[in-house]
């Protein structure tokens, strides 16, 4: 089965650090590039990063840039989120997903279960 | 606020047809495919089409996707119960060098 299982969440200070894990199982992880999404509570869905499949290419939204690092280990077929400096408004529930390919991109077709990140003091 | 534009919500009586649009520029949909992601209540978003007007295997033909200059739209015909969920477009950005998600809309099922 194709899956992706997340761990790595849980409560932080501002100004803390929190590194997410994205393991995934069933498909050929190192031919894929992956993505992480976030969700802010009842708010919409937003990007955060994302990485080729030999970490070529690494992008990031603007408000995420210089704070969170991803990164992949195609040997242990997971997939990583270092974030630094947290603030409030990085409470979210967070998702890894991976980038379909049929020949060409098929958009985010896998997603972890989600894991939740509250940054409080 | 999001760099694509979605209605908040929209609505529908069982079987109706109700769609979805997204607008956006030429940065994002005017250059890019347009995805669109279902997320029911409590789960992780599922991909519901690509490039443009693609359906993913599993995905019922009542779902259809169009494109138009810098806007797209999400078709749902023969609605029911269990289509009701948020949806979002997404296209990737050029001048992000990013994803770009659509706001979201909350589609009630009435």
């Amino acid at each position: 089965e194709v899956q992706l299982v997340q761990s790595g969440g849980g409560l932080v200070k501002p100004g803390g650090s929190l590194r997410l894990s994205c393991a995934a199982s069933g498909f050929m992880f190192s031919g894929f590039s992956m993505h992480w999404v976030r969700q802010a509570p009842g708010k919409g869905l937003e990007w955060v990063s994302s990485i080729t499949s030999s970490s070529n290419h690494i992008y990031y939204a603007d408000s995420m840039m210089g704070r969170f690092t991803i990164s992949r280990d195609n040997a242990k077929n997971s997939l990583y989120l270092q974030m630094n400096s947290l603030r409030a408004e990085d409470t979210a529930v967070y998702y890894c997903a991976r980038e379909g390919f049929s020949g060409y991109e098929i958009g985010l077709d896998v997603w972890g279960q989600g894991t939740t990140v509250t940054v409080s003091s | 606020q999001s760099v694509l534009t979605q209605p908040p919500s929209a609505s529908g009586t069982p079987g109706q047809r109700v769609t979805i649009s997204c607008s956006g520029s030429s940065s994002n949909i005017g250059n890019n495919y347009v995805y669109w992601y279902q997320q029911l209540p409590g789960t992780a978003p599922r991909l519901l089409i690509y490039r443009n007007n693609q359906r993913p295997s599993g995905v019922p033909d009542r779902f259809s996707g169009s494109k138009s200059g810098t806007s797209a739209s999400l078709a749902i015909s023969g609605l029911r119960s269990e289509d009701e969920a948020d949806y979002y477009c997404a296209a990737w950005d050029d001048s992000l060098s990013g994803l770009a998600f659509g706001g979201g809309t909350k589609l009630t099922v009435l």
